[in-house]
C-alpha cells in the first residue's frame, strides 16, 4: 500500500460546480497534513495546510480524518483557473514529507 | 526576484556525462531538499540538508549526490547520467521539516540521451 494515495483523476467539471478529492495515508503517526496545487510543467505552491478541526480558506475547505486516516478538498463554485493538478502531503514525523501523485481537475467551461 | 531558483532550467544530456543542477534561494532557510518528478510517481526524495553539515539521503539517492556550499546553495550531481534519469528536478527550502510549508524553485528539465 502507497504510503499517500490520491485519485489521479482528471476530475473534469463544469464552472460553478463543487467538486471533492480525497487522500489517503497509511501511517497513523502522521503529524501534518497539506494540500499543494501544482500547474503544469510548475513547481508545487501550497494551497492550504489541513488541521485537524477542518479549514476553510474562501471556496476551499479542508479536512482531517483521523479515524479512517485521509483528507478531503472541496473547491466550491469552481473557476476555470482552478484547473491544476493538487497534491496531497503527509508528514509523518522528523523530516519524513511524503507526496501523493496528485489528482488532476479540469474545470471546463 | 524569486525566492528558490535552479539553474539550468533545461538540460539535454547524454548518458555517461556529469551532470550538475544548482539551487539557491534567498529565504534563509536552513533545510533544503531535490526531489524528481515523474509521471504517475509523483514527488519523491532524493536528498535532504537541515544545514550545512547536514547531508542526509532520501528514499532515490542512488546515482546522485550533492553538495551544500552555503546555506543558500544546494547542488544535485548526477556522476554518470543515464537515461532513467530523465524528470523534472526540483529544489525546495522549508524553515522546519514537516510542519512547515516548503517552497519549490521552477524546477530544471532533465532529457538523458
Amino acid at each position: 500500500r502507497k504510503e499517500v494515495e490520491q485519485d489521479p483523476g482528471p476530475f473534469n467539471v463544469p464552472e460553478g460546480a463543487t467538486v471533492a478529492f480525497n487522500c489517503t495515508y497509511s501511517n497513523s503517526a502522521s503529524q501534518s497534513f497539506f494540500w499543494y496545487r501544482q500547474d503544469c510543467r510548475k513547481e508545487p505552491k501550497l494551497l492550504m495546510s489541513v488541521y485537524s478541526s477542518g479549514n476553510e480558506d474562501g471556496r476551499f475547505t479542508a479536512q482531517l480524518n483521523r479515524a479512517s486516516q485521509y483528507i478531503s478538498l472541496l473547491i466550491r463554485d469552481s473557476k476555470l483557473s482552478d484547473s491544476a493538478t493538487y497534491l496531497c502531503v503527509v508528514g509523518g514525523g522528523y523530516q519524513k514529507v511524503t507526496f501523493g501523485t496528485g489528482t488532476k481537475l479540469q474545470v471546463i467551461p | 526576484d524569486a525566492d528558490v531558483t535552479q539553474t539550468p532550467r533545461n538540460r539535454i544530456t547524454k548518458t555517461g556525462k556529469r551532470i550538475m543542477l544548482e539551487c539557491s534561494q534567498t529565504k534563509g532557510h536552513d533545510r533544503m531538499y531535490w526531489y524528481r518528478q515523474d509521471p504517475g510517481l509523483g514527488l519523491r526524495l532524493i536528498y535532504y540538508s537541515f544545514d550545512v553539515k547536514d547531508i542526509n539521503k532520501g528514499e532515490i539517492s542512488d546515482g546522485y549526490s550533492v553538495s551544500r556550499q552555503a546555506q543558500a546553495k544546494f547542488s544535485l550531481s548526477l556522476e554518470s547520467a543515464i537515461p532513467n534519469q530523465t524528470a523534472l528536478y526540483f529544489c525546495a527550502t522549508s524553515e522546519r521539516p514537516d510542519t512547515d510549508t516548503q517552497y519549490f524553485g521552477p524546477g530544471t528539465r532533465l532529457t538523458v540521451l
